[in-house]
């Protein structure tokens, strides 16, 4: 049963619109969320985070937004650029540290 | 610093073989772990070292896989026999640990098992 939902497997957007990517999460116990950005033939790399006691994470472009009573996370990349365009994963990991869940990934393509 | 290093790259193999995936963590982390990624399912957690010692693996899925963590610059994720269905990539992670909930990923194992 998977503990951390992606919806949308892909999106697209225009070049210097906002993309928004969704996440949920089914167990209150977590603790710390992270988005992993992922391009083709490569690893996924951290992008950003927020810890639960946060609502607001944001790191030039990137901003993340935690809703822990909707158990719902989201990345807000504004402005977008067609650099941008990759897989993007987000995780969640218990407050024991000692469990970790993935999403099935969105595909963000950014259009020039 | 060169990363979290996998070997091999690719992998292609029969039904029933022995496969090993290799792992050489960043230098200074004491946190393995081991992924698989599907279409289906995204990124699954397979197992996870602490200190070299296996803290969780109830992500492996069944006895035909084993991984192994003897030093902490080197892990193995085995597969014997393998079968059709563990095509995916296999990707291993390090984290500097408590000090950091941020992994860092290899480039994965493409596995292919025909």
């Amino acid at each position: 049963d998977q503990q951390v939902k992606q919806n949308s497997p892909s999106l697209s957007v225009q070049e210097g619109r906002i993309s928004i990517l969704n996440c949920d999460y089914t167990n209150s116990m977590f603790d710390y969320f992270l988005w992993y950005k992922k391009y083709p033939a490569e690893g996924p790399t951290f992008l950003i985070s927020i810890s639960s006691i946060k609502d607001k994470n944001e790191d030039g472009r990137f901003t993340v937004f935690l809703n822990k009573s909707a158990k719902h996370l989201s990345l807000h990349i504004v402005p977008s650029q067609p650099g941008d365009s990759a897989v993007y994963f987000c995780a969640a990991i218990s407050n024991t540290g000692n469990q970790f869940y993935f999403g099935t990934g969105t595909s963000l393509t950014v259009i020039p | 610093d060169a990363g979290v290093i996998q070997s091999p790259r690719h992998e292609v193999t029969e039904m029933g073989q022995e496969v090993t995936l290799r792992c050489k963590p960043i230098s200074g982390h004491n946190s393995l772990f081991w992924y698989r990624q599907t279409m289906m399912r995204g990124l699954e957690l397979l197992i996870y070292f602490n200190n070299n010692v296996p803290i969780d693996d109830s992500g492996m899925p069944e006895d035909r896989f084993s991984a192994k963590m003897p030093n902490a610059s080197f892990s193995t994720l085995k597969i014997q026999p393998s079968e059709p269905r563990d095509s995916a990539v296999y990707f291993c992670a390090s984290s500097p640990g408590q000090a950091s909930m941020t992994q860092y990923f290899g480039p994965g194992t493409r596995l292919l098992v025909l």
